[in-house]
C-alpha cells in the first residue's frame, strides 16, 4: 500500500532555533498534504494543508510565519518551526491523500528545551 | 468538528473480540465510515472502512447499521499489540483534498 514517510522521528533543539520535519509520499503524487499536531493525551489537529506549487492554507489559530510550509513537488512537504519555543514541545505528523484513502507519516517529536 | 462520537475508553481481554461502538447520526449520503488506530507515539494507521455494507479485511470487521448511524468495530481475537486510540471518522468517498477530523477516539485497553 501507499507510504508517507516522515523525518525526523523526534528532535530536540534549544529555544530560538528552527526545526524543519519532512514528510514524504514515496509511492504516489500528493497535490495536497495535512500537518497536525498533538499534544499529550490529546487528539490530532489539524494546522495547515499545504498545497503544491501554491501557498499552505492554515487553520485559525495557528501562525503561518512561525510554522513555515513548503510544498515544492508532488512528493515532498516540509514543515519549518521557526525560532521554536518550549510550547511547540508537540507531536507533529502529516498525511497524504489519494483519492479513497488517508496514510499518515510515522510523526516527529519535537522537544524545545 | 468531529461528527463522530465514541466511548472514550475500553478494556478487552487478551484473545476475545473486542467490539468498539460509534454513532455517527448526521451522517451523509456519499459519506463513508473510516477507521483508524494510534499506537502510542506513532502516526495514526488505516484499519478498514466502508460505505452501507459489511467490510471484513485481515485486521478487523466492520458492522454497519441499516440506517448508516452507527457502526461497530470488530477486532475478532484482541492481542496487546491491539492497545492503541481507534478512531471512527466520517468521510466523503472521492475526497483527496479534504483532511480527516479526528475526534477524542475510543482508548483501547487489551489486558492479559
Amino acid at each position: 500500500g501507499a507510504v508517507v514517510s516522515q523525518h525526523p522521528s523526534w528532535v530536540i533543539c534549544k529555544s530560538g532555533t528552527s526545526v524543519k520535519i519532512e514528510c514524504r509520499s514515496l509511492d504516489f503524487q500528493a497535490t495536497t498534504m495535512f500537518w497536525y499536531r498533538q499534544f499529550p493525551k490529546q487528539s490530532l489537529m489539524l494546522m495547515a494543508t499545504s498545497n503544491e506549487g501554491s501557498k499552505a492554507t492554515y487553520e485559525q489559530g495557528v501562525e503561518k510565519d512561525k510554522f513555515l510550509i513548503n510544498h515544492a513537488s508532488l512528493t515532498l512537504s516540509t514543515l519549518t518551526v521557526t525560532s521554536a519555543h518550549p510550547e511547540d514541545s508537540s507531536f507533529y505528523i502529516c498525511s497524504a491523500h489519494t483519492n479513497t484513502e488517508a496514510f499518515f507519516g510515522q510523526g516527529t517529536r519535537l522537544t524545545v528545551v | 468538528d468531529a461528527k463522530t462520537t465514541q466511548p472514550p475508553s475500553m478494556d478487552c481481554a487478551e484473545g476475545r473480540a473486542a467490539n468498539l461502538p460509534c454513532n455517527h447520526s448526521t451522517i451523509s449520503g456519499n459519506e463513508y465510515v473510516y477507521w483508524y488506530r494510534q499506537i502510542h507515539s506513532q502516526g495514526p494507521q488505516y484499519i478498514i472502512h466502508g460505505l452501507k455494507n459489511n467490510e471484513t479485511n485481515e485486521m478487523a470487521s466492520l458492522i454497519i447499521t441499516e440506517d448508516r448511524k452507527s457502526s461497530t468495530l470488530i477486532l475478532p481475537h484482541a492481542t496487546l499489540r491491539d492497545t492503541a486510540v481507534y478512531y471512527c471518522i466520517v468521510r466523503a468517498g472521492n475526497s483527496g483534498n479534504t483532511p480527516l477530523v479526528f475526534g477524542k477516539g475510543t482508548r483501547l485497553s487489551v489486558i492479559a
